[in-house]
This record gives C-alpha cells, structure tokens and sequence, in this order.
C-alpha cells in the first residue's frame, strides 16, 4: 500500500463552522505533513509530525490544529476560518523528515488533497 | 532566507518538441527534488538528485544537478500529451535545515 488517504475531499464550510480533515497512511512512515496549497502556487509547508510529535508549526494560525493520534493518521482541525483559507489542502508521509538524508528517506507520499471553500 | 527560483512559469509546446525547466537557488542545497502535478491532481514524486553534478534519466526525462549544487534542471525529449502539468522543484538546504524550499513551478501545456 502506497498510498496516502485523505478525506474528505470537498468540503464548503460557514467562519462560524467547526470541520475536521483526515489523513492516513500504512507505509509505516514516521513524519507527515500538512500543507496549503492555492490555485497555481506551489505547496506552503504548515505543520510537520515526526514520530507522532510536532516538530515543525510554520506560525500557523491557531484556528488551524493539527493532531497525530498515532502513526499511522494525521487529523487537522479548523475552526473559525477565513474566505481567505479556502485551497487545497494537501497531507503528506515520508519514512523520515527532511533533512536526514538518505535516497527514498525524504521522498513525500502526498495524498489527493480537500479542497477546501470557506464562505 | 532561501529562495529557489524556477523558469520559466509557463511554457506551452507542440507535441513532440522538447521541454525544459530551470531551479536556481541562492543556497547551497544538500540535495533537490522534482515534482508533478497534473491539472487538478496532488503532486508526484518523480525523482531526487543528491550528488554534485548527477545526471538521472526516466525514459524521456532528463534531471541534472549543478556541480555547485545550486542548480538543476528538468529536461523532456518529445513531449506528450500525458506530459502536461506542473513540475516542481523542492530544494533541501544544507546545515540543520529540515524543510524543502519549493520553486513556483513550470506549467507545461502540450498541443497536440
């Protein structure tokens, strides 16, 4: 299995609305992503997880809260947002975080991504 | 901080002529990697270069890295309709840095 599952894939939601997306993985990866994407634009780096831990938060804004609840999932919570934090929003695994070298250590396995609509 | 810069942004071509698409970063990188997206898709990895001056081939595709590790590029031979997307190259920096530095992307567009 070398995919990446995400859902939902479409998702519209009220500022007052509270949603939650979903991510998962058996690969047996131990670091996962989120990242933000806009049309045309590459991907922005949020939050990563390495060993079921925070190790990077790119200042995100706390209406956004990531959760690891173990290896293998990746849930990001929303709450309150912005017309202006509707993209696609993309997770992703690798079997280590970048940086620690090694040919198919840094490789990202993304998933297909929610599109997200924040009316 | 680091930077990679990619060109061009767009790039449309008749199937069959060739296609290719530059990163230049202010830094040294450790290593760079190169990515698809189709239209409406999630990015793909498609390869990564590590050492000085690699050259690595995929069929029709050719990756090279710079011998100073400041640049690569991205090369297609007899471009394909199933060619047509968004590559992008993700630089790792040198030192303690854990993040890939990603370039805006080259949208390739094929007439078929």
């Amino acid at each position: 299995d070398t995919e990446v599952t995400q859902t939902p894939k479409h998702l519209v939601m009220g500022m007052t609305n509270k949603k939650s997306l979903k991510c998962e993985q058996h690969m047996g990866h131990r670091a996962m992503y989120w990242y933000k994407q806009k049309a045309k634009k590459p991907p922005e780096l949020m939050f990563v997880y390495s060993y079921e831990k925070l190790s990077i938060n790119e200042s995100v804004p706390s209406r956004f809260s990531p959760e690891c609840p173990n290896s293998s999932l990746l849930n990001l919570h929303l709450h309150a947002l912005q017309p202006e934090d509707s993209a696609l929003y993309l997770c992703a695994s690798s079997h280590g975080t970048i940086g620690t070298g090694g040919d198919s250590y840094e490789k990202l396995f993304f998933g297909s991504g929610t599109q997200l609509s924040v009316l | 901080g680091q930077q990679v810069m990619q060109i061009p942004q767009y790039q449309h071509v008749q199937e069959g002529e060739d296609f290719t698409t530059y990163c230049n970063s202010s830094t040294t990188l450790s290593n760079i990697q190169w990515y698809k997206q189709r239209p409406g898709g999630h990015p793909v990895f498609l390869i990564q270069l590590v050492k000085s001056g690699e050259v690595k081939k995929q069929k029709r595709l050719t990756f090279q890295f710079g011998e100073a590790k400041k640049n690569s590029s991205l090369h297609i031979t007899a471009t394909q309709t199933t060619d047509v997307g968004t590559y992008f190259c993700a630089g790792i920096g040198g030192g303690n840095n854990r993040k890939l530095i990603w370039g805006l992307g080259t949208s390739l567009a094929v007439n078929p």
